[in-house]
């Protein structure tokens, strides 16, 4: 999974709590993403960030924030989590610096909002 | 606005046969195609991508083929195998800050 690792990699938490998820990356790649899957709508860009705090939002972005700090982290964070936010949750990286345009995906975590 | 349609949602082969998955674009400024493919249990990764300066590049068994003047591209696998079955994404990007747009995805199922 090209260094990146997330965490927590499965989570179940109640409606209403606050959940941040972690994506962290060991390859100093200069832009990351958070995508949520769900069945029948793929791949959906929730934030992403194209530097240290420098970030922006994405096509299904409402109820989420995101913060990075560092180079190798990403944090997603679900202010107040509903039953909709049930979704695998995938952290990608990217060196866009470079010729290819590649995304490298992490593992992901699987979150139940119940 | 889905800006990447892809289709089939799902598709069964037999083995050995071709598997083909279509993908149609509408923005004329995408300039990188690629298609990931993602096993159960784990994040996507990329297959094979393609610029629209060539209209077809191929690597093992499978091979992308691009039309720019309809704005598709679709995914060909030769010879499908039982370990090809997995779900496919298309997607799309353009130069600069832009994220990959992705399709919804097919899963591919080869049966023996």
């Amino acid at each position: 999974d090209a260094g990146i690792t997330q965490s927590p990699r499965h989570k179940v938490t109640e409606t209403g709590t606050p959940v941040t998820l972690r994506c962290h990356q060991t390859e100093n790649h200069r832009y990351m993403y958070w995508y949520r899957q769900d069945p029948g709508h793929g791949l959906r860009l929730i934030h992403y960030s194209y530097g240290v705090k420098d970030t922006d939002k994405g096509e299904v972005s409402d109820g989420y924030s995101v913060s990075r700090s560092k180079t190798e982290d990403f944090l997603l964070t679900l202010e107040s989590a509903t039953s909709s936010q049930t979704s695998v949750y995938f952290c990608a990286i990217s060196d866009r610096d470079r010729i290819t345009y590649e995304q490298y995906f992490g593992p992901g975590t699987r979150l139940t909002v119940t | 606005q889905q800006q990447v349609k892809q289709s089939p949602q799902s598709l069964i082969v037999q083995k050995g046969g071709i598997s083909i998955i279509n993908c149609a674009y509408e923005n004329t400024a995408f300039d990188y195609f690629p298609w990931y493919q993602q096993f159960p249990g784990k994040g996507p990764a990329l297959l094979i991508a393609i610029r629209p300066d060539v209209s077809e590049k191929k690597e093992g068994r499978f091979t992308i083929s691009f039309n720019k003047s309809a704005k598709q591209f679709s995914l060909h696998i030769m010879d499908s195998q039982p370990g090809d079955s997995a779900t496919y994404f298309c997607a799309a990007s353009y130069s600069g800050n832009t994220p990959l747009v992705f399709g919804k995805g097919t899963r591919l199922s080869v049966i023996a």
